[in-house]
């Protein structure tokens, strides 16, 4: 049984087109995140949610916006998608929120690529 | 802003060796520092955490020493076999919320 899962595993859609990403835990967690990693792999933090409620923002375009229905999902929903949007979306889950002493887990991806 | 490096370029080792991968961190001071592994197509996978008052961590092959006078974290893997090799990312946690920060990876190859 997953733990975290992201839906679809892959999106391949035209510049200017609204999508959508799907992220559910079954871990019983409080706080949930999405990542971006880039084509040189790095690993940065989008946004964070605890209990619904938005915590970290890292300066994300507004075109990106997420969605928490309730603390088991956490949705990301992108507006006018640009070329420098493809990347992989990882979702990621932990505890709680307390200052980085909880690991996360993660989903494995979704895979956005922009024609 | 907060940096952390980890060894620029992939690291290739014979199978029975010990693989050492370093990550350094500048412009904070976290309390905690924590590794992962990735494999190709996969999400990261938790491995180890390590507090800021815990010179050194150890779990079965994998051992982690965290060092905040240098501001370096050193990761090491014992008895190395070829299902080792995957990308190790450090991520000294920015004490605000949770926030993870992530090194850029390093690529371990463990050849039979």
């Amino acid at each position: 049984d997953t733990a975290v899962s992201q839906t679809p595993k892959y999106l391949v859609t035209q510049m200017g087109n609204d999508k959508s990403i799907k992220c559910e835990q079954n871990l019983g967690h409080d706080t949930m995140y999405w990542y971006k990693q880039d084509s040189k792999k790095f690993l940065k933090i989008m946004f964070s949610y605890n209990n619904k409620e938005l915590i970290i923002n890292e300066t994300v375009p507004n075109r990106f916006s997420p969605k928490s229905p309730d603390k088991a999902h956490l949705n990301l929903h992108i507006n006018s998608l640009e070329l420098g949007d493809s990347a992989v979306y990882f979702c990621a889950s932990s505890q709680d929120i307390s200052g980085g002493n909880q690991p996360q887990h993660f989903g494995d991806g979704t895979r956005l690529s922009i024609l | 802003s907060q940096k952390i490096e980890q060894n620029s370029e992939a690291l290739n080792i014979q199978e029975g060796k010990t693989a050492t991968l370093t990550c350094n961190y500048t412009n904070y001071s976290p309390a905690y520092l924590q590794w992962y592994r990735q494999d190709p197509g996969r999400g990261p996978v938790f491995l180890l955490l390590i507090r800021e008052n815990e010179k050194e961590k150890r779990k079965e092959r994998l051992k982690v020493t965290f060092d905040t006078t240098l501001k370096q974290s050193l990761f090491h893997i014992t008895a190395s076999q070829p299902a080792d090799s995957a990308t190790y990312l450090c991520a000294p946690p920015y004490n605000q919320g949770g926030k993870l920060i992530f090194g850029q990876g390093t690529e371990l190859s463990v050849k039979p």
